[in-house]
């Protein structure tokens, strides 16, 4: 069956240190991979957009990695501030743009 | 970035009754608008893809009559609840995709049923 997984355990780092996320998927051939941003009580907030025939993305602080052969991505946030504290969800596009959420990781960054 | 608009953020309804939620694109034109339902602490499913004027196309297990789907025009797509019972209480977002291959969000509706 189909399946997208991120870390159901909530991840915790210290401030200024590097956090990393991780998706992997089974039984899916996404066209584009996206992570988003959710805080309590909101909708999801687009952070970046990776596409099957790019291996990495970055935008200002993140970094998006997508490895089609292992079927993973990784969602990385350099010099982590207490700001970046959310969960962050990792999402499939698949044919006729159907988007696929994962069940998020929750970020806890420290001061 | 691209603005969703989303109304009401919270309803509180009787069971039985109706509840509409609008999902409104304010600066761009959105021919496909998504309606997702998220329970506390789970991942968004995704209810049904909205494409303006047309009818739109539910996933496997979701209720047609029950989650009626409007999207009359290129940025409003509306979802009405109808005969809601407490086990529709949940948090309903809304998407719409750009036509650069971006999906925006609403802010969501927390819904109640008493």
């Amino acid at each position: 069956s189909q399946k997208i997984e991120q870390n159901s355990e909530a991840l915790n780092i210290q401030e200024g240190k590097t956090a990393t996320l991780t998706c992997n998927y089974t039984n899916y051939s996404p066209a584009y991979l996206q992570w988003y941003r959710q805080d309590p009580g909101r909708g999801p907030v687009f952070l970046l957009l990776i596409r099957e025939n790019e291996k990495e993305k970055r935008k200002e602080r993140l970094k998006v990695t997508f490895d089609t052969t292992l079927k993973q991505s990784l969602f990385h946030i350099t010099a982590s501030q207490p700001a970046d504290s959310a969960t962050y969800l990792c999402a499939l596009i698949t044919g006729g743009f159907k988007t696929i959420f994962g069940a998020g990781t929750r970020l806890f960054v420290k001061a | 970035g691209a603005v969703v608009s989303q109304h009401p953020s919270w309803v509180i309804c009787k069971s039985g009754t109706s509840v509409k939620i609008e999902c409104r694109s304010l600066d761009f034109q959105a021919t496909t608008m998504f309606w997702y339902r998220q329970f506390p602490k789970q991942s968004l499913m995704l209810m049904a893809t909205s494409n303006e004027g047309s009818k739109a196309t539910y996933e496997q297990g979701v209720e047609k009559d029950k989650f009626l789907i409007n999207h009359a025009s290129l940025t409003l797509s509306t979802l009405t609840v109808t005969s809601a019972h407490p086990e529709d209480s949940s948090f309903y977002i809304c998407s719409a995709k750009t036509t650069n291959e971006k999906l925006f969000f609403g802010s969501g509706t927390q819904l109640s049923v008493l």
